[in-house]
């Protein structure tokens, strides 16, 4: 009865490089959610998916930040050319339905800094 | 319009006190207010939740307020515990919204003396 699994738990990347970060959604979820903590504020929306279809990309950066959930395999969050301001922890979520009508599951989250 | 405003930013408690904590929020098609608690190096969890069809609703030691003309929501803790200090969430969604795309509240930490 695994809960939302997140990989790497800690990642370390220097400026220019690219950071990876997955997701496997809860068993039975089809929905997944991207949402960023920066220290001592609050979970920011990135990016809403279903399986091979990005719903919703409102809350993510334009440049450099891409997301897939292809039909098999995780969730992928993409950063590329990482610069400092990406430190964060990256908290990824999933739901069984998509309406607004119950909770978010999330994991236990990617911290990534960039030196 | 999307903001949820949350209050204080940090909250400290004696142990068996009431501590609250105050959300606002200004879009009136939000309908679901969640309340989640975050543990250091742990994900959010969900607490506790309530929708504007009732002003108030307990789960154990956790209840929720809410106030619909003011906008107004807010979390107490009966009875606190030191195993009650973490950082709290709250939040908002609208089932019209068609995803759970949570707007969440900036957090409040709580510290729970013995």
């Amino acid at each position: 009865n695994a809960g939302v699994m997140q990989n790497p738990r800690h990642l370390v990347r220097r400026r220019g490089q690219e950071a990876r970060l997955r997701c496997s959604p809860m068993k039975g979820h089809s929905h997944v959610y991207w949402y960023r903590q920066l220290p001592e504020e609050g979970l920011k929306f990135m990016v809403y998916l279903q399986k091979e279809n990005i719903i919703d990309e409102s809350g993510m950066p334009k440049e450099r930040f891409s997301a897939e959930f292809p039909k098999e395999g995780p969730s992928i969050l993409r950063i590329q050319q990482v610069v400092r301001g990406d430190s964060a922890a990256y908290f990824c979520a999933s739901s069984p339905l998509g309406g607004g009508t119950g909770e978010l599951f999330f994991g236990e989250g990617s911290r990534l800094t960039v030196l | 319009q999307q903001q949820v405003k949350q209050s204080p930013q940090s909250l400290i408690v004696q142990k068996g006190g009431i501590p609250i904590i105050n959300c606002a929020y200004e879009n009136t098609a939000f309908d679901y207010f969640p309340w989640y608690q975050q543990f250091p190096g742990k994900g959010p969890a969900l607490l506790i939740a309530i929708r504007p069809d009732v002003s108030e609703k307990k789960e154990g030691r956790f209840t929720i307020s809410f106030n619909k003309s003011a906008k107004q929501f807010s979390l107490h803790i009966m009875d606190s515990q030191p195993g009650d200090s973490a950082t709290y969430f709250c939040a908002a969604d609208g089932s019209n919204f068609g995803n759970e795309k949570l707007t969440f509240g900036t957090g409040t930490r709580l510290t729970i003396i013995p």
